[in-house]
C-alpha cells in the first residue's frame, strides 16, 4: 500500500551540483504534481503533469526541470542548485484534476 | 490571481472544545476546494474535498462548508482531541484549471 514514494528523503548538495528527485506511484493516477514548501511561503507549485509525456509549468518553476517518461514517475530535476533552493519537495498524484491529491513524505533537500 | 489566505495562523485550544478553521479566496469561481492536514515533518492528507456545487461535506469529526458567493470555507472540528494537532490547509481549483493554489495553514495545539 505505498501510495505517493519519494527518492531520497534527505540530501545535502553543494552550489553548481546537479541532482533528480525522483517520485512514483502506484495507485494508476494521471495527475502528477511537484511541490516547494518553504516556511511563510506555503505550497508553491513548481510543475506538473497531466498524463504520461506530458508537462507543465507551475508557479515557480525556473531552475527546475521535469519528465513524465512512465505514467507511474514525475522526476524533478536541479541542473546548477542555488541555495535559494534549499527548500521541502513535494510531490503528489491524482486520478484527474477533480479528484483529491495524495501527497509523499517530502524531500528534504539542502543548498549549502 | 487567485490568494486564498487562512485565519488564524496558529490556534491552541482544550481537549473537548469544538473549533472552527477559516479558509477565504479572492476568486470566487472556483472548480472545488480541498482541506488537508499535515503532521510535523510529513506530507499532506486530504481530509475533505467540496466541489462548487456543494454546501458542506462531512467525514467524522469534521465538516466543511463552502460559500462561493463570499469566498470563504470553514473546517468545523468537533469534540476536538490531542490526535488533531497537526497544520491545516485549504487549498482552491479554479474552474479551467489543472492545479491547486494553498493557504498557509492553520497550526493547530490541542492540549490534554
Amino acid at each position: 500500500n505505498a501510495g505517493v514514494t519519494q527518492t531520497p528523503k534527505f540530501r545535502v548538495l553543494k552550489t553548481g551540483q546537479s541532482m533528480t528527485l525522483l517520485c512514483a506511484q502506484d495507485m494508476n493516477h494521471e495527475y502528477m504534481y511537484w511541490y516547494r514548501q518553504d516556511p511563510g511561503m506555503g505550497l508553491r507549485l513548481i510543475h506538473y503533469s497531466v498524463g504520461e509525456g506530458t508537462t507543465a509549468k507551475g508557479e515557480v518553476p525556473d531552475g527546475y526541470n521535469v519528465s513524465r517518461l512512465k505514467k507511474q514517475n514525475f522526476l524533478l530535476g536541479l541542473e546548477s542548485a542555488a541555495p535559494s533552493q534549499t527548500s521541502v519537495y513535494f510531490c503528489a498524484s491524482s486520478y484527474s484534476g477533480d479528484q483529491p491529491q495524495h501527497f509523499g513524505d517530502g524531500t528534504r533537500l539542502s543548498i549549502l | 490571481k487567485q490568494e486564498v489566505t487562512q485565519i488564524p495562523a496558529a490556534l491552541s485550544v482544550p481537549e473537548g472544545e469544538n473549533l472552527v478553521l477559516n479558509c477565504s479566496f479572492t476568486d470566487s469561481a472556483i472548480y472545488n476546494l480541498q482541506w488537508f492536514r499535515q503532521d510535523p515533518g510529513k506530507g499532506l492528507t486530504s481530509l475533505l474535498l467540496i466541489q462548487s456545487s456543494q454546501r458542506e461535506q462531512t467525514s467524522g469529526r469534521l465538516n466543511a462548508s463552502l460559500d462561493k458567493s463570499s469566498g470563504r470555507s470553514t473546517l468545523y472540528i468537533a469534540a476536538s482531541q490531542p490526535g488533531d494537532s497537526a497544520t491545516y490547509l485549504c487549498a482552491v481549483r479554479l474552474e479551467g484549471y489543472s492545479t491547486l493554489t494553498f493557504g498557509k495553514g492553520t497550526m493547530l495545539l490541542v492540549s490534554p
